[in-house]
């Protein structure tokens, strides 16, 4: 079946710095890549959706200039946090999908970000 | 504008006994539906969808739902819990056309009781 590889599992970083995360597709072709923000004990916050060689599309509230997302091929996409803070800590999970595939979405099995 | 009510933040059953998950919908266009099952620390893993086909979908695990267009439902059931099916669950609701967004709801967690 589809797989979405997420990586790292976990980070922990000092305040300023940026670190980046991969989701990569590993078997198939994710025309559409979604990032999701999960606080402790919380569902799932959507931040952005992005689809290949195109800007990725964010929700609202969330800071693009903070959580860069690049799309830049149909089987890797990466989101960057700059300059973190201890706020910006959380998981963050990847989900891809091919419209063209049954219509599933595969999660990636999510980042555990940590800043100090 | 789509969205998903889970009712009870927390459920507990014997193992053996029948689980039940409620999770409403609101959606202005007929809606796709899903399932997930989330371990700590880990990603989501698909249970089962409802793509407007049959309206009793089962899924991976023992797990089914059915699809009530009348009260806008999609409960999860099975019939006897395992020890492994404790988790946390989330329903979740996307517009049908093209690889659209999913809304989730706010999870239920399930715990097994010996």
């Amino acid at each position: 079946g589809a797989v979405v590889s997420q990586h790292p599992s976990w980070v922990i970083c000092k305040s300023g710095t940026s670190v980046k995360i991969e989701c990569r597709s590993l078997d198939f072709q994710a025309t559409t890549m979604f990032w999701y923000r999960q606080f402790p004990k919380q569902s799932l916050m959507l931040m952005a959706t992005s689809n290949e060689g195109s800007k990725a599309t964010y929700e609202q509230g969330v800071e693009k200039d903070k959580f860069l997302i690049n799309h830049a091929s149909l089987t890797l996409s990466t989101l960057t946090v700059t300059s973190a803070h201890p706020e910006d800590s959380s998981f963050y999970i990847c989900s891809a999908t091919n419209q063209g595939q049954g219509y599933g979405y595969t999660f990636g099995s999510g980042t555990r970000l940590t800043v100090v | 504008a789509q969205s998903v009510t889970q009712l009870g933040s927390h459920v507990s059953v014997s193992e053996g006994a029948l689980v039940l998950l409620r999770c409403n919908y609101s959606s202005s266009v007929p809606p796709y539906l899903f399932w997930y099952v989330q371990y700590p620390n880990q990603g989501l893993q698909l249970l089962l969808k409802y793509t407007s086909a049959a309206t009793l979908v089962k899924g991976i695990n023992g797990f089914e739902a059915e699809f009530k267009k009348s009260e806008t439902s999609f409960h999860l059931t099975k019939p006897s819990a395992h020890m492994s099916d404790a988790a946390e669950y989330f329903c979740a609701v996307s517009e049908p056309q093209g690889a659209q967004k999913l809304v989730f709801g706010q999870g239920t967690r399930l715990t097994i009781n010996p």
